[in-house]
């Protein structure tokens, strides 16, 4: 079954606002990871944030994540048209297997 | 260019044909991943290879086989598709070490079954 949802489905905003993406899930985590994907190619991983942390920067990127309400977010901060994309969180279940569950995604446009 | 390469990027083939899915990477990895990615769905985790062994089969049709003769290289058989079959079809590899594992993608196959 699906792990993570991304929220919301579709973001626009203007150059130089902040995007805040959500994502919730169900069960306990290792690690939560979110990529992104540009428009037909393959996801690029951004960040990885670990159960045990509750805040990790990576240059514009912020992401968050509070193992109490099963729910991370990732801001973007300054955002520009390059950041159009599409962005999905990925997490890494406790159990035997260790493998990424990934959301529907959320389509991020950046209007100039 | 991420270290992994896959071939073809574009494929359509009719329901009776017998095609594959190219994937290698460069990367020294030693566990390969297919997802399938279909519009407005999740991200579908196919196939897991750990050290050229099947870890992992998230009860896929047969019609889809895949092949991992090393630990570089992976393949997609594929035979007797369905038009529901047409997706991307995304080649990753990631270097095991148990938890935090960061998956290196692939350019993606679009596959179209006519």
């Amino acid at each position: 079954s699906q792990q993570g949802e991304e929220d919301p489905q579709a973001l626009s905003i203007q150059e130089g606002e902040n995007a805040t993406m959500n994502c919730s899930y169900k069960t306990s985590i290792n690690n939560l990871q979110w990529y992104r994907q540009n428009s037909g190619r393959g996801l690029v991983h951004l960040i990885l944030i670990r159960s045990n942390e509750r805040e990790k920067h990576s240059g514009r990127l912020r992401v968050t994540l509070d193992t109490s309400k099963k729910s991370s977010s990732l801001l973007i901060t300054a955002s520009r048209a390059a950041d159009t994309a599409s962005y999905f969180c990925a997490t890494d279940a406790e159990g035997a297997n260790s493998k990424l569950t990934f959301g529907k995604g959320i389509t991020l446009s950046v209007r100039p | 260019e991420t270290g992994v390469t896959q071939t073809p990027r574009h494929l359509v083939m009719g329901m009776t044909n017998k095609k594959s899915l190219k994937c290698e990477q460069h990367l020294g990895h030693n566990a390969m991943y297919w997802y399938k990615q279909s519009a407005k769905k999740p991200l579908e985790l196919m196939f897991v290879y750990n050290f050229k062994e099947q870890t992992e089969n998230n009860s896929v049709p047969s019609r889809f086989s895949p092949e991992c003769p090393n630990s570089s290289h992976l393949f997609l058989h594929l035979h007797t598709l369905q038009p529901e079959d047409s997706a991307l079809y995304l080649c990753a590899s990631t270097q095991w070490q148990g938890r935090g594992n960061t998956i290196y993608f692939g350019e993606g196959s679009w596959l179209t079954v006519v």
